[in-house]
């Protein structure tokens, strides 16, 4: 069976030091891994996605995320954070057939001054 | 482009109402889905479809029907609503499984 899992439901960091969301998933086959990012009252927004290549891949408002394959990992980077990064932060995969796209269950990032 | 659009964004519905939820997206994407968010959860999938006259169940589709009778609309149907079906339903669509998700504003539904 798909499944993602994000082990923290909180992370707190302060502005201006790097960041880390984790982000392990099950998946049969190749795996597409997504992150998405969720402020208050809004829908998800797409940040970055690896579907086959280079395993560091770069997104939206300087976010990077790392493929791992032995580790079958995902996690999502920022090497200074801002207190507007502070937010809901998803991560998804689809399953080898690409039609399903499975979510973690959030990881809420602060960021304090 | 309008992206894609949510209606209604709140509702409060009586257990044993029936609703639907409208979806309709405009970028001409083969991939729909339906979820719903509840607090420490995630998102959910309920319902997806790959194209029009095609869909297929996900992790959470009891109490729920759709259709895909064009490939702008997705609706999802609530014949029967109960209490447990309380809920954010976000609608999504994308270009294929490869490419990344558009999600709509959200709808939050509230059965008394």
């Amino acid at each position: 069976a798909q499944s993602v899992a994000q082990p923290e439901d909180q992370v707190n960091v302060a502005e201006g030091n790097p960041l880390t969301v984790k982000c392990t998933y099950s998946v049969s086959g190749n795996p597409y891994l997504f992150w998405y990012v969720q402020y208050p009252n809004r829908g998800l927004q797409f940040l970055l996605k690896y579907i086959t290549g280079d395993n560091l891949v770069k997104g939206s408002y300087g976010f990077e995320a790392e493929f791992n394959k032995s580790q079958t990992s995902f996690h999502l980077k920022k090497p200074s954070a801002l207190v507007s990064d502070s937010a809901l932060y998803f991560c998804a995969v689809r399953d080898s057939s690409a039609r399903r796209l499975y979510f973690g269950r959030g990881t809420q990032l602060t960021v304090w001054p | 482009n309008a992206g894609v659009t949510q209606t209604p964004k709140f509702q409060v519905l009586k257990t044993g109402q029936s609703m639907t939820l409208q979806c309709a997206q405009d970028m001409n994407h083969e991939y729909m889905s339906w979820y719903r968010q509840d607090p420490g959860m995630g998102l959910r999938l309920i319902h997806y479809s790959v194209g029009a006259g095609i869909t297929d169940q996900g992790e959470v589709p009891n109490g729920y029907n759709v259709s895909r009778s064009t490939t702008e609309d997705f609706p999802l149907r609530l014949l029967s609503a109960a209490p447990s079906q309380t809920s954010v339903y976000f609608c999504a669509s994308s270009y294929r499984g490869t490419t990344e998700a558009f999600f709509g504003q959200g709808t939050r539904l509230t059965v008394v």
